[in-house]
């Protein structure tokens, strides 16, 4: 299985400052023929589902802030969130899904 | 809107089954590969299993191959889990979700339901 871990575990930011969150693949999740790192990152506020803010590594969902930006290729990724704002509070989450069983990583927990 | 609801959770003994079910409403349901993801309370995510189109290719997590069935009815809109021989280690929120618009269960999960809760107890 491939493995997701996640660093750091948790992070306080400052208002309008950035967040940076790690990301790393125990094995690349570049899909080469398609040229894509099947890898996706997601936010979860207390009581709620998921949310999908980033997909193929680097590409914002519609209607997520461009304030969260996505990089990264093969086994390391990252999450930014510039500017941070009180309603980014939350768990964020990469999860790859190029090879069953698609696996999560822990977990990031943001706060201000 | 676009939605999924979750139902068929419940309380059950170790080595019972259960049928989850989960009801799409405002999409074309057989555009889209699904997938079931659970979560411990307080915990992280685990995806669970997922199912192309079709139903004709469907994953498994490990820990519940050879115990859990997922399936779907295009006709119906509706993703179901059948979840056998139970574990106390079964025992979470587990949330529908919508793939990639190929049809694939390869996708990122772009829609989540609320969940439903099993709580697997003696």
């Amino acid at each position: 299985d491939i493995v997701m871990t996640q660093s750091p575990d948790s992070l306080a930011v400052s208002l309008g400052e950035r967040a940076t969150i790690n990301c790393k693949s125990s094995q690349s999740v570049l899909y080469a023929s398609k040229n894509q790192n099947f890898l996706a990152w997601y936010q979860q506020k207390p009581g709620q589902p998921p949310k999908l803010l980033i997909y193929w590594a680097s590409t914002r969902e519609s209607g997520v802030p461009e304030r969260f930006s996505g990089s990264g290729s093969g086994t390391d990724f990252t999450l930014t969130i510039t500017n941070l704002q009180a309603e980014d509070v939350a768990v964020y989450y990469c999860q790859q899904h190029h090879t069953t069983p698609f696996t999560f990583g822990p977990g990031t927990k943001v706060d201000i | 809107d676009v939605q999924l609801v979750e139902s068929g959770g419940g309380l059950v003994q170790p080595g019972e089954s259960l049928r989850l079910s989960c009801a799409a409403s405002e999409f074309t349901f057989d555009d889209y590969g699904m997938s079931w993801v659970r979560q411990v309370p307080g915990k992280g995510l685990e995806w669970v299993s997922g199912i192309n189109w079709n139903g004709g290719s469907t994953g498994y997590a490990d820990s519940v191959k050879g115990r859990f069935t997922i399936s779907r009815d295009n006709a119906k809109n509706s993703l179901y889990l059948q979840m056998n021989s139970l574990r106390v280690d079964d025992t979470a929120l587990y949330y529908c979700a919508r793939g990639g618009h190929s049809g694939s269960y390869s996708s990122a999960l772009d829609i989540w339901g609320q969940g439903t809760t099993v709580i697997v107890s003696s």
